[in-house]
This record gives C-alpha cells, structure tokens and sequence, in this order.
C-alpha cells in the first residue's frame, strides 16, 4: 500500500541555519503530497502542499518540489528561525488535483531551533 | 477561519471505563476523522466519517467506535479503555469546495491517559 517515509529526528540546528527534512513516499497513481506542522501544544497546521510532479510548494520561507522521478518531497529552509520548532509531518493522498481524503502521514520529524 | 474543537485537551480515565471523545466542526463540512498520534509512530486513522451516519473503519479501528448523529459533531468512543489506548488523539475535518475537497483541518488534540 502507500506509504510515507521521512527521516527520523530529533534534529538540533543553531538560529540561521539551513534546514532539509527528507520525504520520500510509494504510491500507485498520481498522489498529491503535503506537509503538515504541529507546534508545541497545537493541532496540526498544512504548511505547504504540491499536487503534480514538478510543483513547488511555499509557505513561510519553507520550500518542497514534488520530484517523481526520485518519489521525494524534501522539506527546505534558508534560515530557521527559533519560532521554527515544531514537528513537521510528511503526508500523501491518493486523490490527485490538491484535493484531500484520506491521508498517509510519515512518522514526523522534532526540530529544535537553538537561539 | 475553520474551528475544530475537541472536549478536553487532558483527560485521565481508568482501566475499563466508557470514555467519549468529542469534536465539533463549524464549517458544515462533510468529511471528518479521528486520528491517535504516538512517538515513532506519526498519525494513524481509527475511523473517518464522510456524512451524518456513516462511518468508515481506518487503519486501527480495534477498541474503537464513533457516532456522527449531526453534521458538526463526530465522537470517538472507547468502549472499555486500556493502557493501550493512552495516546494524543486528534480530530480533523475537511470539506468540499469547488467540487474538490480542502485541506484537513485538525483540532488541538486531547491527551488522554488510562491508569
């Protein structure tokens, strides 16, 4: 069946640095991919989603480019900042055209942000 | 802006106990779900409903049930909670626009501990 995985934290970076979370997902057809954040306390937030190959998504200085050919969906940042720790979760759904259903999540990856 | 709520954010219930879970959606959306969330393991779906009175199993139903007698409110039920079930659950709603459904959009989660 279809199914998401992402690299396991937790990962520890200082203020500034440069993020990457890797995604990498299996699925029959044509999924739409997402990543969802859950700060500290809170419910989970979409923070960027792509719908077809190619695509980049964007939100809030993140970045993550559906590579079919790679079935990746790395999650990116510039410059993190301390108000960037949360957990982030990778998700799929099978329903193509950025629409939701059902969702696959991978296992979500901690990040800490050290002033 | 979607409101998801839930009835507690902690909860603390006994070995063999009926324990309800309730979440409230104000958007009129159709689809609603019920996730557990646990460390290593990400989100995994217990039960999804898609209209007032129906409901779908997800991918670990056992120990579970919901009812979904009104559009806005969908309850995940325990019938007799176990150790086991001690985890963070979280409610999500997602609806139809355009003929395409929108993002999910989760509540707070409830912490819930069995003793």
């Amino acid at each position: 069946g279809d199914s998401v995985t992402q690299m396991e934290g937790p990962v520890t970076l200082s203020e500034e640095a440069f993020l990457t979370i890797n995604c990498t997902y299996t699925a029959t057809g044509y999924p739409s991919l997402f990543w969802y954040v859950q700060y500290p306390g809170e419910g989970l937030q979409l923070l960027l989603k792509a719908t077809k190959a190619d695509d980049k998504g964007s939100n809030k200085g993140f970045e993550a480019t559906y590579r079919k050919e790679t079935t990746s969906f790395h999650l990116e940042k510039g410059s993190v900042q301390v108000s960037d720790s949360a957990v982030y979760f990778c998700a799929l759904s099978d329903r193509g055209g950025g629409s939701q259903g059902n969702l696959i999540f991978g296992k979500g990856t901690k990040l800490s942000v050290k002033p | 802006d979607v409101k998801v709520t839930q009835s507690s954010r902690y909860l603390v219930k006994r070995t063999g106990e009926k324990v309800f879970l309730e979440c409230v959606q104000d958007m009129d959306h159709e689809n609603m779900f019920w996730y557990r969330q646990d460390p290593g393991l990400g989100l995994r779906l217990i039960y999804f409903s898609y209209d007032v009175k129906m409901k779908e199993k997800g991918d670990i139903p056992e120990g579970y049930s919901v009812s979904r007698e009104k559009k806005e409110r969908f309850s995940l039920i325990l019938e007799s909670a176990s150790t086991n079930q001690t985890s963070m659950y979280l409610c999500a709603s997602l609806g139809l626009a355009g003929g395409k459904l929108r993002e999910q959009y989760f509540g707070p989660g409830t912490r819930l501990t069995v003793t």
